[in-house]
């Protein structure tokens, strides 16, 4: 499949186990953040977003939480299971009319879970 | 279902060869974009368009041109093809709502340039 990159940082969870998956973004005006999943041969998918008017946002077995005053973004996923491996990458957008569609996307984390 | 395809998925080409990558969406989103993702680089943008007849350049749109002559298609044209260009290919479709800018994206094509 597609290479996504070999240089990425790796969280190891074991099945069953919460994985929490962290993400510094770089601009303190961006009102606007996306999670999405890459697995191998597959383009992005999203997965959940959220406003920077809110810290928390929930979805199915995901949960997404915002620390604007530190830049950080994580995403905790709730029962790791085998098909959750895959790549995870935060974007950013600043929600101008200026940024339409410029989503920043940060490098990546490779996600692997073992039985 | 809406969705968005590409096509080829796979394309080997050589060096000084013009080559057009397909997309094509059914979102029926005013917004397109292209990206190219390398290893150490993660996802760049190389175009986008707004609507018809609407293009921009991305950050590495050197070497890449695209047309918007409907609201499905956006396709990208590398016209003389370098190896350094070399990458997986991904095209991607949003609806700019003023409260989110989710982009849904393709599977993406593999280009190799020898």
């Amino acid at each position: 499949g597609e290479s996504v990159g070999l240089h990425l940082p790796t969280l190891s969870v074991q099945e069953g186990d919460n994985s929490i998956i962290n993400c510094a973004y770089s601009n303190s005006a961006s009102d606007y953040f996306i999670w999405y999943k890459q697995e191998s041969g597959k383009g992005p998918q999203f997965i959940i977003d959220i406003r920077s008017n809110m810290d928390k946002r929930q979805g199915q077995r995901v949960t997404v939480l915002l620390n604007k005053t530190v830049k950080h973004l994580s995403l905790q996923i709730a029962a790791t299971q085998p098909g959750d491996s895959a790549v995870y990458f935060c974007a950013e957008n600043l929600m101008t009319t200026d940024s339409w569609g410029k989503l920043q996307f940060g490098a990546g984390t490779q996600v692997v879970v073992t039985p | 279902d809406a969705e968005i395809t590409q096509s080829p998925r796979h394309k080997i080409t050589e060096t000084g060869r013009q080559v057009t990558l397909a997309c094509h969406q059914t979102w029926n989103h005013n917004n397109m974009f292209w990206y190219r993702q390398d290893l150490g680089h993660g996802l760049r943008l190389i175009h986008y368009s707004y609507g018809v007849q609407d293009t921009n350049k991305g950050e590495v749109s050197d070497g890449y041109s695209v047309s918007r002559s409907n609201t499905e298609d956006l396709p990208l044209t590398l016209e003389s093809a370098a190896s350094s260009q070399t990458s997986v290919y991904f095209c991607a479709s949003s609806a700019w709502t003023g409260a989110t800018d989710t982009q849904y994206f393709g599977p993406g094509t593999r280009l190799t340039v020898l």
